[in-house]
């Protein structure tokens, strides 16, 4: 069945360190998501992608993060300058509907991020 | 605004009891509504959804009626499993975004 797979499953980094985030979404999906939580916290959205360009983005998804398709398959999402209120788990997410979907997001199993 | 409030965990039960997590929303226009769970060391998954009001989903034994005058979509299983252990997360849908709940830890003891 396919799936979504992220790497690295855990990263530990200092604070103001860059950190990349990798993301093989399915390959015949359309929309790519990032959603964080923090430990305890709710699963907050941060960005969505379409059509090699970023459709929609939270107040979260501030200057420092980035997000990038370089070739097709990958899907990352940049942090530049680590914060310790980055530490969190981050999803990633694709979806196959169209503009107006009220499909079924299909999720990664996660990239634990500590920042120290 | 759009924003789900699910029921603080964890919810601890004995192998086949009845299960219920609540779960509230507040949203502009025709939300979906879905629930979604997390088993330890995978990432979330669709466990059932209803699309307009008064919809039932199902799965798995489990169900959650869409249920517009209350604003509700609580999740209900007649009999649980040990294998039903996970995270539960209740989630909205509208204007193209998905808004999801704190989650609810749920453990299932033999």
């Amino acid at each position: 069945e396919p799936e979504v797979t992220q790497t690295p499953s855990h990263q530990v980094t200092q604070m103001g360190q860059e950190v990349i985030l990798r993301c093989v979404p399915i390959s015949n999906h359309l929309y790519f998501y990032w959603y964080r939580q923090i430990l305890g916290q709710k699963v907050e959205f941060l960005v969505s992608f379409y059509n090699n360009e970023i459709s929609e983005k939270s107040e979260i998804f501030d200057d420092q993060f980035s997000v990038e398709r370089p070739d097709g398959s990958n899907f990352t999402l940049k942090i530049r300058s680590t914060k310790l209120e980055d530490s969190a788990m981050y999803f990633c997410a694709s979806s196959g509907e169209g503009v107006w979907n009220t499909g079924e997001l299909f999720f990664g199993e996660g990239s634990r991020l500590t920042v120290l | 605004g759009n924003s789900v409030t699910q029921m603080e965990g964890p919810v601890t039960l004995s192998e086949e009891a009845f299960l219920t997590i609540n779960c509230t929303y507040t949203a502009t226009g025709y939300p979906s509504l879905f629930w979604y769970v997390q088993y330890p060391g995978e990432g979330l998954q669709l466990l059932l959804k209803a699309t307009k009001a008064d919809d039932k989903g199902s799965n798995k034994g489990f169900e959650a009626t869409y249920r517009k005058e209350t604003t509700s979509f609580h999740l209900e299983k007649g009999s649980v499993q040990v294998s039903d252990s996970a995270v539960y997360f209740c989630a909205l849908y509208n204007f193209n975004k998905f808004y999801f709940g704190s989650g609810t830890k749920l453990n299932v003891k033999p």
